[in-house]
């Protein structure tokens, strides 16, 4: 159990551009979820998925941004057209077994839109 | 809707010295309650837990009570470390109403000093 990573640590892209960030859980996981947390901020709750259904979706969410999760495994999250606005931490996190409830964190995605 | 406030920081303390971080919540259900440590440069980490009123969780030397009365889960400590110097973030999330997201504080930083 390596816990949970993400892939890339940092990203720097233009205004305008798309970006894909990946989430691989710990393996035996079933929920993951994805967070954003803005400098001195706590996290704030983005989507999740049990399996491979997203079965919540924050109003956070815009139509610019959408996550998968094909096989139940990792999760993707793209965001289309950034702004700068979307500059922040990418956290994923995933929870399963019999306490479900207790989530593990990976180290996160910073993301700087220029 | 659910929420959590923390006192705000930075909360700036001598070793050895005693440590209470206030936190009180909102809920539209029965909450689990989470403290999660954030140390510098490292990913959210679960501190410690309690999932229903009373229970007291407890690691590290930190403790937390549940008290479902006055809604809220203080995060202690009898005597400090440098070692202890992070941001603390307090969460809850509801199961029973559907929702699996953790809802944050918005953290509260901690300096300890020699």
């Amino acid at each position: 159990d390596t816990g949970v990573s993400q892939d890339p640590r940092h990203k720097i892209t233009k205004r305008g551009q798309n970006v894909t960030f990946r989430c691989d859980p710990i393996s035996e996981h079933n929920r993951l979820y994805w967070y954003r947390q803005t400098l001195g901020q706590g996290p704030e709750f983005l989507t999740y998925f049990q399996n491979e259904a997203q079965l919540e979706k924050s109003r956070l969410l815009s139509d610019r941004f959408s996550a998968e999760r094909p096989k139940g495994s990792f999760s993707t999250l793209e965001i289309q057209r950034t702004e700068q606005g979307d500059s922040a931490m990418y956290l994923c996190a995933s929870s399963g077994g019999p306490d479900y409830n207790e989530q593990f964190f990976g180290p996160g995605t910073r993301l700087t839109v220029l | 809707g659910d929420s959590v406030t923390q006192m705000e920081g930075p909360v700036t303390l001598s070793e050895e010295a005693f440590l209470t971080i206030n936190c009180t919540y909102t809920a539209t259900g029965y909450p689990s309650l989470f403290w999660y440590v954030q140390y510098p440069g490292e990913g959210l980490q679960l501190l410690l837990k309690a999932t229903k009123a009373d229970d007291k969780g407890s690691n590290k030397g930190f403790e937390a009570t549940y008290r479902k009365e006055t809604t809220s889960f203080h995060l202690e400590k009898g005597s400090v470390q440098v070692s202890d110097s992070a941001v603390y973030f307090c969460a809850l999330s509801v199961a029973d109403t559907g929702r699996r997201a953790l809802t944050f504080g918005s953290g509260t930083r901690l300096q300890v000093q020699p």
